[in-house]
């Protein structure tokens, strides 16, 4: 089975600096897929960025960019220009390839990241 | 831009009722999910489900809960006999076929709350 471990539960930025949130998992497979997702107050999910594991190019989303480490099972991610609405909860999440195109999303248990202005 | 909608927002029920969460999923998608979040703690998955049938299901869903695409847009979670900890935000996702990409797409959610 899978897991997702985000071992850091709090982090805090200043407006306009740059954060990374850090994301390991373990799995045996070799093909899969990363997410990051936000959890605002309102509590929506809203996808921020995305990595197929096939991929050796690190994913970017305007601010928002992952580094992607395969072999060392890590996928951290790095917002830039932080904003007062990046203020949420952050949850790194994986999804196996290899068990079909129906297949779960497995949850870290996810960061608070608060931004100071 | 095409959304997961999820109704109620909020449900209160007393323990040992039935509820009926109800989710509309994006169209032209063909496969979803139900998750559910209990408060401050992780997302967990509950079941997927594809072409009127259950894919997976995790071991928290057990007999007490039961999926069903009635038509061709509902997709509802029923959970026959409420217990305290069922109450969590439930979330309803779903995802595109494959050529469509990968990602799963989330409603708002709705918050079940079990007196």
């Amino acid at each position: 089975a899978q897991t997702v471990t985000q071992s850091q539960p709090e982090m805090s930025v200043q407006e306009a600096e740059t954060v990374t949130l850090s994301c390991t998992y373990d799995t045996s497979e070799s093909d899969y897929y990363l997410f990051w997702y936000k959890q605002p107050p309102s509590r929506q999910m809203i996808l921020v960025i995305r990595q197929e594991a096939y991929k050796q190019q690190n994913a970017t989303e305007n601010r928002f960019s992952v580094n992607f480490q395969k072999a060392a099972k890590s996928f951290s991610l790095k917002i830039s220009d932080s904003q007062l609405g990046d203020a949420a909860m952050y949850f790194c999440a994986y999804r196996s390839r290899a068990t079909g195109a129906n297949s779960k999303l497995t949850f870290g248990k996810g960061i608070t990241l608060s931004v100071r202005p | 831009e095409p959304e997961v909608t999820q109704t109620p927002s909020h449900q209160v029920t007393q323990m040992g009722q039935e509820v009926i969460l109800r989710c509309v999923p994006i169209s032209n998608h063909l496969y979803f999910y139900w998750y559910r979040q209990i408060l401050g703690q992780k997302v967990e998955f509950l079941v997927s489900f594809y072409n009127n049938e259950i894919s997976e299901k995790s071991e928290i869903f057990d007999d007490q809960f039961s999926v069903e695409r009635p038509d061709g847009s509902n997709f509802t979670l029923k959970i026959r006999s409420t217990k305290l900890e069922d109450s969590a935000m439930y979330f309803c996702a779903s995802s595109p076929p494959p050529s469509g990409g990968y990602e799963q797409y989330f409603g708002p959610g709705t918050r079940l709350t079990v007196t």
